[in-house]
């Protein structure tokens, strides 16, 4: 199975910070690779696909970067609707597998 | 408005079972494969169960094969995930989920519905 390795497990920042989220797969996974955003009590939500993509309707100070083993999830200027737990998962081979999840919390 | 409703959950005792029923609105259901993610309480999140447009190709989670069977029909614009042989470490949230729109992301989640196993 492709484990799925993100970091850090929580971050603290204040509203109009550059937060960056890492995710390393164990094997390579090209760019099958989707983030998605959790709120508490929600259920999660697709920001971004096949590594790079912007979901429709997605603000654009979201944005992912990465191919292979390595990627990450950028936040340009945090809004308070950004606080929630954000995860990677890989849709290369079965069993997808999800990120352990980066809780974003307010300084 | 694309919707999907989960249903089916509650307390089971172990070695138990559950059917677990999602009904889809507002897409052309046959044109999606669909799939089940959980969440125990607390933790992140684990994707389960997919399966493709037609039924016709089902994958499980090691931990889960042989006791779970994902199913869809159609007619009744409908996914299911019959759960047998439960254990406590099944507890979690199962969420239902649409993917197809974005490669093989899931796309639309329902609300989820709550699966307790009592030891």
């Amino acid at each position: 199975d492709i484990q799925m390795t993100q970091s850090p497990s929580s971050v603290s920042a204040s509203v109009g910070d550059r937060v960056t989220i890492t995710c390393r797969a164990s094997q390579g996974i090209s760019a099958y690779l989707a983030w998605y955003q959790q709120r508490p009590g929600k259920a999660p939500n697709l920001l971004i696909y096949a590594a790079s993509s912007l979901r429709s309707g997605v603000p654009s100070r979201f944005s992912g970067s990465g191919s292979g083993t390595d990627f990450t999830l950028t936040i340009r200027s945090l809004q308070p609707e950004d606080f929630a737990t954000y995860y990677c998962q890989q849709g290369k081979s079965f069993p997808w597998t999800f990120g352990q999840g980066t809780k974003v919390e307010i300084k | 408005e694309v919707q999907l409703v989960e249903s089916g959950g509650g307390l089971v005792q172990s070695g138990g079972s559950l059917r677990l029923s999602c009904v889809t609105s507002g897409f052309t259901f046959n044109n999606y494969w669909m799939g089940w993610v959980r969440q125990s309480p607390g933790k992140g999140l684990e994707w389960v169960a997919y399966i493709n447009q037609d039924g016709s190709g089902r994958y499980y989670l090691d931990s889960v094969k042989g006791r779970f069977t994902i199913s869809r029909d159609t007619a009744k614009n409908s996914l299911y995930l019959q759960m047998n042989s439960l254990r406590a470490e099944d507890t979690a949230m199962y969420y239902c989920a649409r993917g197809g729109s974005y490669l093989d992301a899931l796309d639309i989640w329902g609300q989820g519905t709550m699966v307790t196993v009592s030891s």
